[in-house]
């Protein structure tokens, strides 16, 4: 149980542009979901919270109007890296809370070329 | 805010044992372990609860102490599938967010 399905797991994009990843709970709904972001070596550093139709909260430090994330229902959150860049590379993670503790999704690759 | 952890890397060969700390400046709620190998997500080991408790599955376990506002992963007899980094996220309420603390690097070697 509390499975969470994230896509794309790979993604190459050109700089300037913008990529969704989007995170689905298979199981159970996720009433919240979290999206973090690790560089390599590094740990998984909280970027923010979403709830289920209001809007997120976001970290210190973290660009709103660049990384808009949406959770428009009960098993849906999406991230979405807008005008991404090069220094944008990073493996980005959501995870969502369940019954039993946390679960995570597999994780993003982006990379910006 | 961010938890700290040691040791920062560790090397094993297979059937020693290894303690992974983890400690906080504030008051925990909650403490869970995760196994993270190269390039994949997280997997998640387990989860303590403020009360103090120990807890373990297999030759894994962990305890929490709440007034020490720390816990600790204990492994014994290394399997070469512990290789990995481990994480511990440290909850502050109930169902709030986790920080990660920045990760023990574990290899264990034949």
């Amino acid at each position: 149980g509390a499975v969470v399905s994230q896509h794309p797991s790979r993604v190459i994009c050109k700089s300037g542009t913008s990529v969704k990843i989007e995170c689905r709970s298979l199981d159970f709904q996720a009433t919240t979901m979290f999206w973090y972001r690790q560089f390599p070596k590094q740990s998984l550093m909280l970027m923010a919270t979403s709830n289920e139709g209001s809007k997120a909260t976001y970290e210190q430090g973290v660009e709103k109007d660049k990384f808009l994330i949406n959770h428009a229902s009960l098993t849906l959150s999406t991230l979405t890296v807008t005008s991404a860049h090069p220094e944008d590379s990073s493996f980005y993670i959501c995870s969502a809370r369940w019954a039993r503790g946390y679960t995570f999704g597999s994780g993003t690759r982006l990379t910006v070329v | 805010q961010q938890p700290v952890q040691s040791p920062q890397a560790v090397i094993l060969r297979e059937g020693e044992d290894a303690v992974i700390n983890c400690s906080s400046s504030k008051a925990l709620y909650s403490v869970h372990w995760y196994r993270q190998k190269h390039g994949e997500a997280p997997v998640f080991l387990m989860i303590l609860l403020k009360g103090g408790e120990q807890k373990g599955h297999d030759k894994i376990s962990a305890s929490f102490n709440e007034k020490k506002q720390q816990s600790s992963l204990y492994l014994t007899a290394s399997q070469l599938s512990y290789s990995g980094t481990y994480f511990c996220g440290t909850g502050y309420n109930q169902g709030g967010k986790l920080i990660f603390g920045q990760g023990t690097e574990l290899s264990v070697k034949p």
